[in-house]
């Protein structure tokens, strides 16, 4: 069964830092390209960021540049945000996504239950 | 960036009847419009991509479709299992956007 499983979200305060993890199975992750989603609550989807399949290449929104960084270990099928100088506005549910076409292109097909970051005093 | 805006943000309808949602990108995107349905407390779920093509194991009911930069989303028959809100999203270019959403509720 192709599954993504994301962990890592938490309570954490403001100018905190936070890794977000996402585990593949199902799928030969290393040829997929993947990207991360936020919602804040009562809110609306937000693309986060975005990693080819070999890693080269990656992509930000104009919210967490320089400030989040998006990652893979493809010996280990797993995706990373690491997410520095966190602000209230960052609190949401983090999915993570696979995009259904080689090497890095089409929609999102597969999504992750999705993780909580919480950034509050 | 392209922005992609999305009409109505809520929509009432009863069990039955066609409901059509709107999409219009700011730019060209060719046909690189997936629609989704999120659930609350869910995940989304990919309905359908590039413009007018269904998802396998989505209900025939969701078509799509596209009139140079607007796209349409339409529900034939509103069922009640479809009570969510829909996204759409260009993957033309990077950074990938979605539309604001629209919530669909049974009168």
């Amino acid at each position: 069964e192709v599954q993504l499983l994301e962990s890592g979200g938490g309570l954490v305060q403001p100018g905190g830092s936070l890794r977000l993890s996402c585990t593949a199975s199902g799928f030969t992750f290393s040829t997929y390209g993947m990207s991360w989603v936020r919602q804040a609550p009562g809110k609306g989807l937000e693309w986060v960021s975005g990693i080819n399949g070999g890693g080269e290449n990656t992509y930000y929104g104009d919210s967490v540049k320089g400030r989040f960084t998006i990652s893979r270990d493809n010996s280990k099928n797993t995706l990373y945000l690491q997410m520095n100088s966190l602000r209230v506005g960052d609190t949401a549910v983090y999915y993570c996504a696979k995009r259904s076409r080689l090497p890095d292109a089409g929609p999102f097909d597969i999504w992750g239950q999705g993780t909580m970051v919480t950034v509050s005093t | 960036d392209i922005q992609m805006t999305q009409s109505p943000s809520t929509l009432s309808a009863s069990v039955g009847d066609r409901v059509t949602i709107t999409c219009r990108a700011s730019q060209s995107i060719r046909s690189w419009l997936a629609w989704y349905q999120q659930k609350p407390g869910k995940a989304p779920k990919l309905l359908i991509y590039k413009a007018s093509s269904l998802e396998g194991g989505v209900p025939s009911r969701f078509s799509g479709s596209e009139s140079g930069t607007e796209f349409t989303l339409a529900i034939s028959s509103l069922q009640p299992d479809d009570i969510a809100t829909y996204y759409c999203q260009q993957y033309n270019s990077y950074p990938l956007t979605f539309g604001g959403g629209t919530k669909v509720e049974i009168k």
